[in-house]
């Protein structure tokens, strides 16, 4: 498997724009994970899907934020209107935990920068 | 909620020598102690974890150690090689499966050859 995919890689866009963070998980597994990653903040969960449904969005900043998973193997996290204060990397994550096994695996990230 | 905090942010060992990085967390239901490698412009892989019913475990080089009754967690690398070099997260979690896993602050271990 290839592993949990995003993209874009990296976006930089205008204040104000949407931004539209894409995820594919890996095939089989029925948890998928949005995590933010700055320097002030360390790494926080934002929300968290369990076969499709979300579960806790608990983290989600605020309204301009969204998630959402169609289908086993996509996700959406968007952000309308970006602010500079979003700027961060963001990871998708994903795992599969039968019996108790519970290793998340991590995307390449997202950076996102908007100016 | 759990709360971890993480120490040191940054440590700085000679190739060879050992580096310990120490966690400790809130929330006494936590039951599952995770400890991933960030190198840079990749995210976070596992490199080792324990439960709560276990007080240590090694895998080679690395080794975990857990202390229910203190609420902290420690890992350990021996023998640390240039390729160590790396951002390590301890996280702990108090569910099954791999949500609610709140993660400590980060140290930046460089190894100096």
């Amino acid at each position: 498997d290839a592993g949990v995919i995003q993209s874009p890689r990296h976006e930089v866009t205008e204040m104000g724009q949407e931004v539209t963070l894409r995820c594919k998980p890996i095939s089989g597994h029925n948890s998928l994970f949005w995590y933010r990653q700055t320097m002030m903040r360390g790494l926080e969960l934002l929300i968290y899907f369990n076969n499709n449904v979300p579960i806790d969005d608990s983290g989600m900043p605020e309204d301009r934020f969204s998630a959402k998973m169609p289908n086993a193997s996509f996700s959406t996290l968007k952000i309308q209107p970006s602010e500079p204060r979003d700027s961060a990397v963001y990871f998708c994550a994903s795992s599969n935990h039968p019996d108790g096994v519970r290793e998340a695996f991590f995307g390449q990230g997202t950076r996102l920068t908007v100016v | 909620g759990e709360n971890v905090e993480q120490h040191p942010s940054t440590l700085s060992v000679q190739e060879g020598d050992s580096a310990v990085i120490k966690c400790t967390y809130s929330d006494s239901a936590s039951n599952y102690f995770p400890w991933y490698k960030q190198e840079l412009g990749k995210g976070p892989q596992l490199i080792i974890d324990i439960r709560s019913n276990v007080g240590e475990k090694k895998d080679q080089r690395i080794a975990v150690t857990l202390n229910k009754t203190a609420k902290h967690f420690s890992l350990h690398i021996t023998e640390t090689q240039p390729e160590d070099s790396a951002v390590y997260f301890c996280a702990a979690s108090n569910g099954m499966g791999a949500q609610k896993l709140v993660f400590g602050q980060g140290t930046r271990l460089t190894i100096n050859p």
